[in-house]
């Protein structure tokens, strides 16, 4: 089981909101980690959007709108990318990452169509 | 800034060495990593080096093969990959490390085929 889950694709309506979910593998505690997440566009090198660990410990990237936010759900055992009044423009693939056991895991990404 | 090259065609079994040219900022006070994305898949992490090059880190699939290294008077870093594997295929990228350990800043990567 790979340490990080990302869904393959998710498609969403223009100034709709689309939450991007990245699930740690089971034994792993989403509650001790920061998630950074990536926007990649294609053709491009990704871009780093935010971190996240707490709402008393977390980052927003250079010049990243505040549309774009991080959450948990412990629950689920998962970091949360919520996008809000999406746009043409936020379509792309979004990565997860952590640091676990002494190396940067990336989430398999997700392809996010709006339409 | 950060500008990668070095990259290109080369036969499985042989050696490639990546750089990555850094302007713009102050390099030696930064870490680095290389990630990797092969054609049409995510992205990888590849190796880390801390800031004064007293720590590296390597993913499994390239310990032993890859070394990463940097000279902070030259404001480069470098990947040298020894017995490539058609599987190493990809675009690799360089990037900065934030002191929070984001990857701020990414150049727009040197692409390496391994294939006879």
């Amino acid at each position: 089981q790979a340490v990080l889950t990302q869904p393959a694709s998710l498609s969403a309506s223009p100034g709709a909101s689309a939450s991007l979910t990245c699930t740690l593998r089971s034994g792993i505690n989403v509650g001790t980690y920061r998630i950074y997440w990536y926007q990649q566009k294609p053709g491009s090198p990704p871009q780093f959007l935010l971190r996240y660990t707490s709402d008393s410990d977390k980052q927003q990237g250079s010049g990243v709108p505040s549309r774009f936010s991080g959450s948990k759900d412990a629950s689920a055992n998962a970091g949360i990318l919520l996008i809000s009044g999406l746009q043409s423009d936020d379509e792309a693939d979004y990565y997860c990452v952590i640091w676990h056991s002494s190396a940067w895991v990336f989430g398999g990404g997700t392809k996010l169509t709006v339409l | 800034q950060l500008v990668e090259s070095g990259g290109g065609l080369v036969k499985p079994g042989g050696s490639l060495r990546l750089s990555c040219a850094a302007s713009g900022f102050t390099f030696s006070t930064y870490s680095m990593i290389w990630v990797r994305q092969a054609p049409g898949k995510g992205l990888e992490w590849v190796s880390s080096i801390s800031s004064y090059r007293n720590n590296m880190n390597s993913a499994d699939s390239v310990k032993g093969r890859f070394t990463i290294s940097r000279d902070n008077a030259k404001k480069s870093l470098y990947l040298q990959m020894n017995s490539l594997r058609v599987e190493d295929t990809a675009l690799y990228y360089c990037a900065r490390v934030d002191p929070t350990n984001a990857f701020d800043m990414w150049g727009r990567g040197a692409m390496v085929t391994v294939s006879s």
